[in-house]
């Protein structure tokens, strides 16, 4: 059963960082492109970044360019999303989902909130 | 990249059939046939019903089903069950390996 487990949301004051983790079991990490979507509160899904099976290409929206960076460990099946220069609109949901073969997005995990607040 | 356009609710009850629209532009929608479809109850995540306009992954209802004409998808409900209930999202490629969603529709089952 695939399984993806997110971690290391919480509460971060504007300006400040937070890592956040995605814990990946039943598949084949390493075969897998991988990517991180919120949810604001009450609002829609948006796309964030994603990253190639082995690592060496990664994309982002313009909305989070320049401030977050997705990483992996193929070894760890784990996937990071470092995340800088918070501001009070990157408060969310943050989801890493999985890409199929064919299927974009075909797995996701439960979520991890991130509140952005002084 | 804006999101794309879906109606904010739609309604219908038990039984019926419904249609959820999905436009965006000829950089996203009308460009690639890359468009899938996910539901969300509250609390839940995403879930994906529908990829590549009408392909359902494997253990999904064949009530479930999708379509594209020019830059709009449509995703059709039909015998529309009270477990249908949730969100829907539409999501394509926009190219350059970006992805964008719609802003979600709330389907109601009457």
């Amino acid at each position: 059963e695939v399984k993806l487990v997110e971690s290391g949301g919480g509460l971060a004051q504007p300006g400040g960082s937070l890592r956040l983790s995605c814990a990946a079991s039943g598949f084949t990490f390493s075969l897998y492109e991988m990517n991180w979507v919120r949810q604001a509160p009450g609002k829609g899904l948006e796309w964030l970044a994603d990253i190639r099976s082995s690592g060496d290409t990664k994309n982002y929206a313009d909305s989070v360019k320049g401030r977050f960076t997705i990483s992996r460990d193929n070894a760890k099946n784990l996937v990071f999303l470092q995340m800088n220069s918070l501001r009070g609109e990157d408060t969310a949901v943050y989801y890493c989902a999985r890409n199929g073969e064919s299927e974009p997005f075909d797995h996701w995990g439960q979520g991890t909130l991130v509140t952005v607040s002084s | 990249q804006s999101a794309l356009t879906q109606p904010a609710s739609v309604s219908g009850s038990p039984g019926q059939s419904i249609t959820i629209s999905c436009t965006g532009t000829s950089s996203d929608v009308g460009n690639y046939n890359a468009v899938s479809w996910y539901q969300q109850h509250p609390g839940k995540a995403p879930k994906l019903m529908i990829y590549e306009v009408s392909e359902r992954p494997s253990g999904i209802s064949n009530r479930f089903s999708g379509s594209k004409s020019g830059t709009t998808a449509s995703l059709t409900i039909s015998g529309l069950q009270a477990e249908d209930e949730a969100d829907y999202y539409c999501c394509s490629y926009a190219g350059s390996r970006r992805w964008v969603f719609g802003g979600g529709t709330k389907v109601t089952v009457l």
